[in-house]
């Protein structure tokens, strides 16, 4: 069973760029979250994927995006890139189901600096 | 609007004694409240979960939180700390009212000193 996988590891862009960010899931799992984490901040929820569809969001503007593949893989794109956006981003996947509430898996993420 | 709160910044314990990473939570129905533990330049790590039950939830590497719904808490707890336990704690919360989402709290940095 492999785990969640995130590329890159690092990425250094400048103010205004886009990026995308990849991800791709635990075997098996169906969902996939999104998450920002600041320097010393806990993460920021940003999307969910649950079977290629966006069932939940948190407070971000829409410059941030997903998409979910058929294979489970994900990716994270940023437009217009903010100093602000550099951060820790954090892919986690989960098997979700009706009643189910499992843990999230997490990869061990993109560093982001926007400079 | 579900959040989590970890009051505690930082907590010191000695190797050998017992540890408690507070938090507490708020929601508007049942709360499925979660602990995870991060490793520096890693991803975070399941710990235990709370969805239903009882009060006292066992986890990995010997971790359990008690659940106490009056006083709205989840207090991770640990009997006996190690070294190795050292790291960033999160107390999170899922959150499923207009959409699926899980709300982190900010962290608590624990140190456990030889």
């Amino acid at each position: 069973e492999t785990g969640v996988t995130q590329s890159p590891t690092h990425l250094i862009k400048t103010r205004g760029q886009q990026v995308t960010l990849r991800c791709s899931s635990q075997s098996g799992h169906n969902t996939v979250s999104w998450y920002q984490q600041a320097l010393g901040q806990g993460p920021q929820f940003i999307f969910q994927y649950y079977r290629e569809e966006e069932n939940g969001r948190g407070n971000f503007p829409p410059r941030f995006s997903g998409l979910q593949f058929p294979n489970y893989s994900s990716e994270l794109n940023v437009n217009a890139l903010e100093l602000d956006d550099s951060a820790l981003y954090l892919c986690a996947s989960s098997l979700a189901g009706t009643g189910a509430y499992n843990e999230q898996f997490f990869g061990p993420g993109t560093r982001l600096t926007v400079l | 609007a579900q959040s989590v709160a970890q009051p505690e910044d930082q907590v010191n314990v000695a190797e050998g004694n017992p540890l408690t990473v507070k938090c507490t939570y708020s929601v508007s129905g049942n709360p499925y409240l979660f602990w995870y533990v991060q490793y520096p330049n890693r991803g975070l790590q399941f710990l235990l979960k709370y969805i239903t039950g009882d009060n006292l939830v066992k986890g990995s590497y010997g971790f359990e939180a008690e659940f106490n719904k009056s006083q709205t808490s989840f207090h991770l707890k640990k009997p006996s700390a190690l070294v190795s336990d050292s790291a960033l704690y999160f107390c999170a919360v899922r959150d499923d009212t207009g959409g699926f989402k899980t709300i982190f709290g900010a962290g608590t940095r624990l140190f456990v000193k030889a």
